[in-house]
C-alpha cells in the first residue's frame, strides 16, 4: 500500500532563508510522486512531479525537488523564501498504472519578514 | 480558458438533508475525483470516475454519491447519512495522458453544518 508522510505540520522561516519541506514516501512499485501548493480557500495547484526521468526535478516559483530512492524521500526546498511562498505544501504519490494519488496530511508554511 | 468550477463556493447543511455540490470541467478530461479536505489530514479521495457511467468508492465513500452521465460533470451528494459532513470538498480531474498526469483542482466548496 502507499503512504506519504510529511514531516512538520507547520514550518516558519525567515525571508530569505532556505525553505525545506520533508516528505517520504512507502510504495511497493516505483512511484509518480508530486508536489502541490495551496493558497487560502483555493484549489491545489501542481508545483512540480517526478516522473523517473530525473531525480532532481525543477518546478515553477524557484522550487526544487530531489528524488532519492534509498531514503525514499521526496523533500522540496527553496533557496531563497518570498513572502508570497506561504502556503500550505502536499506531497503526493501514485503508482504506476495507478489512478488513485494519495496525499500527505499538508505542511504549512510561514514565512517571516 | 479551460479549467474545472465547482459550486456553491459555501453550503450549508441542516440536520437530515442531502446537498449536492457541482463539479463541471471542460478540459475533455476523462477521470474526475472527489477529494475531502479537513485540517491536518491532507486530502482524502471520497469518489473517482475513469469515464462517463462509471465510478468507483475511494477510502472513504461511506455517506456519499455520485453520479457520471456527462463527461463534463461529477455531482457529489452529500446525504444525510454522512455524520460529520463540515469541510472543504475538492474536485479535480486529469487527462488521458497516462498515470503521470497531475491533478487539475476546482477553487472548492466549503460545508458547514447548521
Amino acid at each position: 500500500a502507499q503512504s506519504v508522510t510529511q514531516l512538520g505540520s507547520h514550518v516558519s522561516v525567515s525571508e530569505g532563508a532556505l525553505v525545506l519541506l520533508r516528505c517520504n514516501y512507502s510504495s511497493s512499485v516505483p512511484p509518480y510522486l508530486f508536489w502541490y501548493v495551496q493558497y487560502p480557500n483555493q484549489g491545489l495547484q501542481l508545483l512540480l512531479k517526478y516522473t523517473s526521468a530525473a531525480t532532481l526535478v525543477k518546478g515553477i516559483n524557484g522550487f526544487e525537488a530531489e528524488f532519492k530512492k534509498s531514503e525514499t524521500s521526496f523533500h522540496l526546498t527553496k533557496p531563497s523564501a518570498h513572502m508570497s511562498d506561504a502556503a500550505e505544501y502536499f506531497c503526493a504519490v501514485r503508482h504506476t498504472g495507478g489512478f488513485k494519488t494519495i496525499f500527505g496530511a499538508g505542511t504549512r508554511l510561514f514565512v517571516k519578514a | 480558458d479551460g479549467g474545472i468550477t465547482q459550486s456553491p463556493k459555501y453550503l450549508f447543511r441542516k440536520e437530515g438533508q442531502n446537498v449536492t455540490l457541482s463539479c463541471e470541467q471542460n478540459l475533455n478530461h476523462d477521470a474526475m475525483y472527489w477529494y475531502r479536505q479537513d485540517p491536518g489530514q491532507g486530502l482524502r479521495l471520497i469518489y473517482y470516475s475513469q469515464i462517463v457511467n462509471d465510478f468507483q468508492k475511494g477510502d472513504i465513500a461511506e455517506g456519499y454519491s455520485v453520479s457520471r452521465e456527462k463527461k463534463e460533470s461529477f455531482p457529489l451528494t452529500v446525504t444525510s447519512a454522512q455524520k460529520n459532513p463540515t469541510a472543504f470538498y475538492l474536485c479535480a480531474s486529469t487527462g488521458q495522458g497516462g498515470t503521470n498526469e497531475k491533478l487539475f483542482f476546482g477553487s472548492g466548496t466549503q460545508l458547514s453544518v447548521l
